[in-house]
């Protein structure tokens, strides 16, 4: 079966850094996307990864390795405002999307 | 720049009531879907269409309907509700053009949260 597996939750300090992970099987690979949900909100596109390496934006970075399945999260700087949940999806070999359950990052003083 | 438009916002029924929601955008987006989302879990498929007149089936399509006259509009219909359909519903849609600059991603509307009785 096709799986997405990230942190349920994570607590990290007011300008600091966190690294989320998000590991995957799914069937076939087009493509790896981060999304930003805050609480009661819809999502909202992050970044988008498709070759393995690093995509940085801002305060924001994501990184693939599609061999290993793997791709992390980087937020740097932390505000309050980066306290929300940060879902990982895989567009399948049928360019339909797999989601994760979500990151809930808990940003504190 | 009104995106994508999702109605009613709240909506309360009761087991065996119809209802519809609506979506509605203005980006000329081929691909519109519609996902449900439940604590703890990811965002999960119900429909899809991918442009006028087509629409397919997702993960959890049971009790649920779509139907896509016009590439603006994409409403989800709710046959008998259920409690197990208690959830809040996103609509969302994407460009399918092919070119590098098009990563595909998914533009949601703000969500409809169903409770059913």
């Amino acid at each position: 079966g096709q799986n997405i597996d990230q942190p349920t939750e994570m607590t990290a300090t007011e300008g600091a850094i966190v690294q989320i992970n998000c590991t995957y099987q799914t069937s076939g690979f087009n493509g790896l996307f981060w999304y930003q949900q805050h609480a009661g909100e819809a999502p909202t596109f992050l970044s988008y990864n498709v070759l393995d390496g690093l995509e940085e934006k801002g305060r924001f970075s994501s990184f693939l390795s599609r061999s290993k399945g793997y791709s992390y999260l980087l937020l740097k700087e932390l505000q309050m405002k980066d306290s929300a949940s940060y879902l990982c999806a895989v567009r399948d070999s049928n360019y339909q999307l797999i989601w994760g359950a979500g990151t809930k990052l808990i940003i504190k003083p | 720049n009104a995106g994508v438009t999702q109605t009613p916002k709240f909506q309360v029924l009761k087991t065996g009531q119809s209802m519809t929601l609506q979506c509605a955008q203005d980006m000329n987006h081929e691909y519109m879907s519609w996902y449900r989302q439940d604590p703890g879990m990811g965002l999960r498929l119900i429909h899809y269409s991918v442009g006028a007149g087509i629409t397919d089936q997702g993960e959890v399509p049971n009790g649920y309907n779509v139907s896509r006259s016009t590439t603006e509009d994409f409403p989800l219909r709710l046959l008998s509700a259920a409690p197990s359909q208690t959830s809040v519903y996103f609509c969302a849609s994407s460009s399918l053009e092919a070119g590098i600059e098009n990563t595909g991603e998914l533009f949601f509307g703000e969500g409809s949260r169903l409770t059913v009785l």
